[in-house]
C-alpha cells in the first residue's frame, strides 16, 4: 500500500492564482483532513471529510475549499491565492473504530509546500 | 476552542541525557496522541492514551495522561541522535471523534552525539 499520498510536493504561486492540491488514500479510510503547519503554529485543521460526500470546516476553512466524491480522493483548492497561505498542508485519514471513530490514529501524507509571491 | 500548550519548545541535549516534556489544557480531551515529526515528512503517531493516569511505554519511551486527562508527559531515557525530531501531542475532543485532533504547536528535539 502507498499510504497517503499528496502532489504536488512544491508549488510556488502568483497571489491570485488558483489550484488544487491533491491527496489519495489507498486504506479505504473514512475520515480525511487537511491540515497546514506553519512555524510556531502547529497543525489547524482546514477541513475535513467523514465519507464520501460529507466535508465540514475545521479551525481555519477561509480561502479553501474541498469536495470528496470517492472515498480515496480529497482534494484541497485555493481559489484565490494569498501570501498568508504560504505553508506547508497535510493531507491525513484516519479509520473508524465504530462509535464515531474514537482513538483512531491519523495518517498523514509526506506534505505540500506552498509559497505565493 | 481546546488549546493545548507545549513545553519546552526547544530543547537541545547531549546523547545519554534523560529528558520530559508537557504537554497542558485546561480542557478535558477524550483521549491524547503523541506524533513524532521529521523535517520533510508528516507526523508519526507514537503512542494514544486514553485513561486518566495512563502510563505507557515505548522502549525508551514513557507516556503519562494526567488523572483529570488535560495534561500529559513524554519522558525519553537515555535519548539518541535518532530520536531528534518535532514532537507533537495531539487531543480529541471529549465527547468527539478523535479524527478532529487539537494539536499542540511542538516540541522540537534536537540529540547531538
Amino acid at each position: 500500500n502507498a499510504g497517503v499520498t499528496q502532489t504536488p510536493k512544491f508549488q510556488v504561486l502568483k497571489t491570485g492564482q488558483s489550484m488544487t492540491l491533491q491527496c489519495a488514500q489507498d486504506m479505504n479510510h473514512e475520515y480525511m483532513s487537511w491540515y497546514r503547519q506553519d512555524p510556531g503554529m502547529g497543525l489547524r485543521l482546514i477541513h475535513y471529510s467523514v465519507g464520501a460526500g460529507i466535508t465540514d470546516q475545521g479551525e481555519v476553512p477561509n480561502g479553501y475549499n474541498v469536495s470528496r466524491s470517492t472515498t480515496e480522493d480529497f482534494p484541497l483548492r485555493l481559489l484565490s491565492a494569498a501570501p498568508s497561505q504560504t505553508s506547508v498542508y497535510f493531507c491525513a485519514s484516519s479509520y473508524s473504530l465504530g462509535s464515531g471513530g474514537l482513538y483512531n490514529e491519523q495518517f498523514f501524507g509526506p506534505g505540500t509546500r506552498l509559497t505565493v509571491l | 476552542t481546546q488549546l493545548l500548550k507545549q513545553s519546552p519548545q526547544f530543547l537541545s541535549i547531549q546523547e545519554g541525557e534523560n529528558l520530559t516534556v508537557y504537554c497542558n489544557s485546561s480542557s478535558v480531551f477524550s483521549s491524547l496522541q503523541w506524533y513524532r515529526q521529521e523535517p520533510g515528512e508528516g507526523p508519526v503517531l507514537l503512542v494514544t492514551v486514553v485513561t486518566g493516569g495512563e502510563v505507557k511505554k515505548l522502549k525508551r519511551l514513557t507516556f503519562q495522561f494526567g488523572d483529570a486527562r488535560k495534561d500529559s508527559s513524554l519522558h525519553i531515557t537515555a535519548a539518541q541522535p535518532g530520536d531528534t525530531g518535532l514532537y507533537l501531542c495531539a487531543g480529541g475532543p471529549s465527547g468527539g471523534s478523535n479524527y478532529k485532533l487539537t494539536f499542540g504547536k511542538g516540541t522540537l528535539l534536537t540529540v547531538n552525539p
